[in-house]
């Protein structure tokens, strides 16, 4: 299972661009890269997942170089309420018994 | 769609009993479902792979006598915490798997259950 590194933590203001790096320079060629947000006390949750290049959804964007030993997460414009621990992850979901690996995670505060 | 619940949300025990934690996938059929574990401040550790209808596989340090896993159908899997003790307690977290098409799957998380053991 490729392993992953990212920052600690990152601290922001509202309405700023935040941008996570993570490291897997194991990656797979099967694996693809997801990324999940968990507040606390909570189950983590699904925010983006892609294979390269970039990938965007409704609330932010993955961006994956062409040899895919990093990517970044990027969220726009974030709240409050983007105040979690985010997860970067790799993984071969072609396998319906993929195991994921969680890493450290980086535990982003948004400040007033 | 994809809903993953568990039961209960969080439970207070006294050491030595028997806890079951529920894991159910609501709107899709599961073949396999996962058990992790997630002290606070900390990330979550993956303690087991529930297969529908076998026998589980445990990573490696995790007591298969302490944590019995069941998987009985495509929608329910439960953990049995055995003869818990205060380190036992933690955020025990399901998830399940849900083919999405195009050869690929997905993880869906459930909600987590706070055990605490007095």
């Amino acid at each position: 299972l490729a392993k992953t590194t990212q920052p600690i933590s990152m601290d922001s203001y509202e309405g700023q661009e935040v941008n996570i790096t993570c490291s897997h320079n194991n990656i797979a060629t099967n694996d693809y890269i997801t990324w999940y947000q968990q507040f606390p006390s909570q189950g983590p949750r699904f925010i983006i997942q892609g294979y390269k290049t970039k990938v965007t959804n409704e609330v932010a964007s993955l961006f994956i170089p062409a040899d895919r030993k990093s990517s970044t997460l990027s969220l726009p414009r974030v709240s409050l309420s983007d105040t979690a621990v985010y997860y970067c992850l790799v993984g071969d979901n072609k396998a319906a018994g993929n195991k994921l690996t969680f890493g450290g995670g980086t535990r982003v505060l948004v400040k007033p | 769609g994809a809903v993953v619940s568990q039961h209960p949300s969080w439970v207070i025990c006294k050491s030595g009993t028997s806890v079951k934690i529920e894991c159910r996938s609501l709107d899709f059929q599961a073949t396999t479902m996962f058990w992790y574990r997630q002290f606070p401040k900390q990330s979550l550790m993956l303690m087991a792979t529930s297969n529908e209808g076998s026998k589980a596989t445990y990573e490696q340090g995790v007591e298969k006598d302490k944590f019995l896993i069941n998987h009985a159908s495509l929608t329910l899997s439960t953990l049995t915490v055995t003869s818990a003790h205060p380190e036992d307690s933690s955020f025990y977290i399901c998830s399940a798997t849900n083919w999405q098409g195009a050869m690929s799957y997905e993880q869906y998380f459930g909600p987590g259950t706070r055990l605490t053991v007095t």
